[in-house]
């Protein structure tokens, strides 16, 4: 079935740096990839998604790629702040299905 | 502002009782989920509905079930709570026309004791 695989579980970087997180998507039909983020205990909010005729899409500090080829794609958070602290969720959706399968998180530590 | 609202927010009931969480929204979007939260695992699909006359099993259906009232509630049904249904639960809606992702309720936090 379905499936889509996010790494790392767990991320810390200092303030300043990179963060990157990555997830694997198994249907090869997944045309629609948001990204969740998740303060604690609030509710996902979207901050960037693509779809699968753009290989990449930019917002400000946060950005995804996506390869299409080797089904994976990727959020890149540039010189990460302490208000980036959360949980981030990747997810893939398929053409005409308008439900999201979701990656299993991963905490992003931002350290002061 | 247009919302999703889940009430309860948070909820203790016993093994065995059955329990009703709602959902509402005022954002006027024709898809409603249920997702459930659980450490480690991620968001995980319940049940969907694309409109009234619509409900579709998710993921993991067994042990719950669910009404849409109306195009603006959703209801979420455990019919026999066990301790393994403990997580939070989200609501969350999209719209047929925007395909702008989903916008999630402020969640449930049901504990099953």
């Amino acid at each position: 079935g379905e499936n889509v695989e996010q790494h790392p579980s767990t991320l810390s970087v200092q303030e300043g740096d990179s963060a990157v997180i990555k997830c694997t998507y198994s249907d090869s039909a997944s045309n629609y990839f948001p990204w969740y983020k998740q303060e604690l205990g609030k509710r996902p909010q979207l901050i960037i998604d693509i779809r699968s005729n753009v290989g990449e899409k930019k917002d400000q500090r946060i950005a995804v790629t996506l390869n299409k080829t080797a089904k994976h794609f990727s959020l890149h958070i540039t010189e990460t702040q302490p208000e980036d602290s959360a949980v981030y969720f990747c997810a893939a959706s398929s053409r005409g299905t308008y439900k999201y399968i979701f990656g299993t998180g991963t905490r992003l530590k931002v350290l002061a | 502002d247009a919302d999703v609202t889940q009430t309860p927010r948070n909820r203790i009931t016993k093994t065995g009782k059955r329990i009703m969480l709602e959902c509402s929204q005022t954002k006027g979007h024709d898809r409603m989920y249920w997702y459930r939260q659980d450490p480690g695992l991620g968001l995980r699909l319940i049940y969907y509905s694309f409109d009234v006359k619509d409900i579709n099993k998710g993921e993991i259906s067994d042990g719950y079930s669910v009404s849409r009232q109306a195009q603006a509630k959703f209801s979420l049904s455990l019919e026999s709570a066990i301790p393994n249904q403990t997580a939070l639960y989200f609501c969350a809606t999209s719209d047929l026309h925007s395909g702008n992702g989903y916008t999630f309720g402020s969640g449930t936090r049901l504990t099953v004791v």
